[in-house]
């Protein structure tokens, strides 16, 4: 079976400051993604970030980085430069090498101060 | 423009009342899911279909149904045998294996009365 805990319910940012937003995984599948979204007020989500198993370098995508520890089974969520419009819902996510299903964590309200 | 469309946004329903939800995507992906969100909480699958005429049981299938008849189409059936209907569902795609992202929709509130 496949675990996310976020373990943060709620954080707090002020803008133009970065924050990272913790996840730990638990798998006991050799090959594995795991994945980063985001959930406005407006419900649906966006897809921010992903990082495979087997990737050496962390991933990157503009102002969002994931700090990979693969050891300590952490997938931490780095949002550089905060903007107002970050605060939302975010989570973490995972795929197994079983198939295409996802199994997320709990969120983290993210809100940024002016 | 491609994405994946759900229909209706916010729907309302009796009590003992069978309603289905639309979930359409344009994207050509084989997989196709069903979440469910519950307040504050994370999302849970409902159900999940990789490939045209065949789908799977999520973590919580119970008191739900699926079809999926057509490569663009995957709608959920909430029966009156699910216990706490009133959630937001959450449709998504994606292609069938590979590190892809999976896309959502903007999802459907269902209130039950």
């Amino acid at each position: 079976a496949q675990k996310i805990t976020q373990t943060q319910p709620g954080m707090f940012v002020q803008e133009k400051e970065a924050v990272t937003l913790d996840c730990t995984y638990d798998t006991s599948d050799p090959s594995y993604g795991l994945f980063w979204y985001k959930q406005p007020s407006s419900g649906e989500m966006i897809f921010l970030i992903y990082q495979g198993s087997y990737d050496q370098q962390n991933a990157t995508e503009g102002r969002y980085s994931l700090n990979f520890q693969k050891a300590r089974k952490s997938a931490n969520l780095v949002i550089s430069a905060s903007q107002l419009g970050d605060s939302a819902m975010y989570f973490c996510a995972m795929r197994g090498s079983g198939g295409s299903r996802l199994t997320f964590g709990e969120g983290t309200q993210l809100t940024v101060n002016p | 423009d491609g994405g994946i469309t759900q229909s209706p946004k916010y729907l309302f329903r009796k009590e003992g009342q069978n309603v289905t939800l639309s979930c359409e995507q344009n994207l050509n992906h084989d997989a196709m899911y069903w979440y469910r969100q519950d307040p504050g909480q994370g999302l849970r699958l409902i159900y999940y279909s990789q490939i045209v005429n065949d789908f799977q049981k999520g973590d919580i299938a119970e008191g739900y149904s699926v079809s999926r008849e057509k490569k663009e189409s995957f709608p959920l059936t909430v029966t009156s045998a699910q216990k706490n209907p009133t959630a937001f569902y959450l449709c998504a795609s994606s292609t069938s294996g590979g590190a892809l992202e999976q896309f959502f929709g903007p999802g459907t509130r269902l209130t039950v009365l």
